[in-house]
């Protein structure tokens, strides 16, 4: 079975400073897709960037990029320019491919990220 | 872009009563809905995957009696606790996929209180 493993209950950053969050996985599939999920005090789930395994390029949404280490099975989320309202519950997800999973979206256990003015 | 409304936002219940959660695709035809739960300051949890027209399936340690999940159709799927009571009271999610490896849509989630 799969797994995620986000092992930065909290996390704290200055206003406008980079920080980075952890995420390594376990998997015996070599097709997946993984995901930074934000989720602000409205419990809303926001999607943060979307990693193709195939891809070895990493992703990069604005202040946001991934370092995506397939081999290691490491994805871990870089926040540059940090903003107040980047202070959220950061989820790392997992999902493999829908012919074999289903699509289905296993979480990690979540980095509380506070950010200080 | 793709919308997924989930209903009630909250709901507050007694004890030994059924709920149940709607979960609506709005523009596209969702193969395949899940449903989550989460405590507070918790992951969320995958309870049972749901394929339009079939049984749902549900994770290893979710009761399926318990929580009962119907996808009648390509945008709707229900999620009835039945019987509930204060251990259930959490935040359920939806979540929704189209064909092949659409994006995951999720609802804004139902607070359920069960006093």
């Amino acid at each position: 079975a799969q797994t995620v493993t986000q092992s930065q209950p909290e996390m704290s950053v200055q206003e406008a400073e980079t920080v980075t969050l952890s995420c390594t996985y376990d998997t015996s599939e070599s097709d997946y897709y993984l995901f930074w999920y934000k989720q602000p005090p409205s419990r809303q789930m926001i999607l943060v960037i979307r990693q193709e395994a195939y891809k070895q390029q990493n992703a990069t949404e604005n202040r946001f990029s991934v370092n995506f280490q397939k081999a290691a099975k490491s994805f871990s989320l870089k926040i540059s320019d940090s903003q107040l309202g980047d202070a959220a519950m950061y989820f790392c997800a997992y999902r493999g491919m829908i012919y074999n999973q289903g699509g289905k979206l296993i979480f990690g256990q979540g980095t509380e990220l506070s950010v200080k003015p | 872009g793709a919308v997924v409304s989930q209903h009630p936002s909250w709901v507050i219940c007694k004890s030994g009563t059924s709920v149940k959660i709607e979960c609506r695709s709005l523009d596209f035809q969702a193969t395949t809905m899940f449903w989550y739960r989460q405590f507070p300051k918790q992951s969320l949890m995958l309870m049972a995957t749901s394929n339009e027209g079939s049984k749902a399936t549900y994770e290893q340690g979710v009761e399926k009696d318990k929580f009962l999940i119907n996808h009648a159709s390509l945008t709707l799927s229900t999620l009835t606790v039945t019987s509930a009571h204060p251990e259930d009271s959490s935040f359920y999610i939806c979540s929704a996929i189209g064909q092949n490896n659409s994006p995951l849509h999720f609802g804004n989630g139902t607070r359920l209180t069960v006093t």
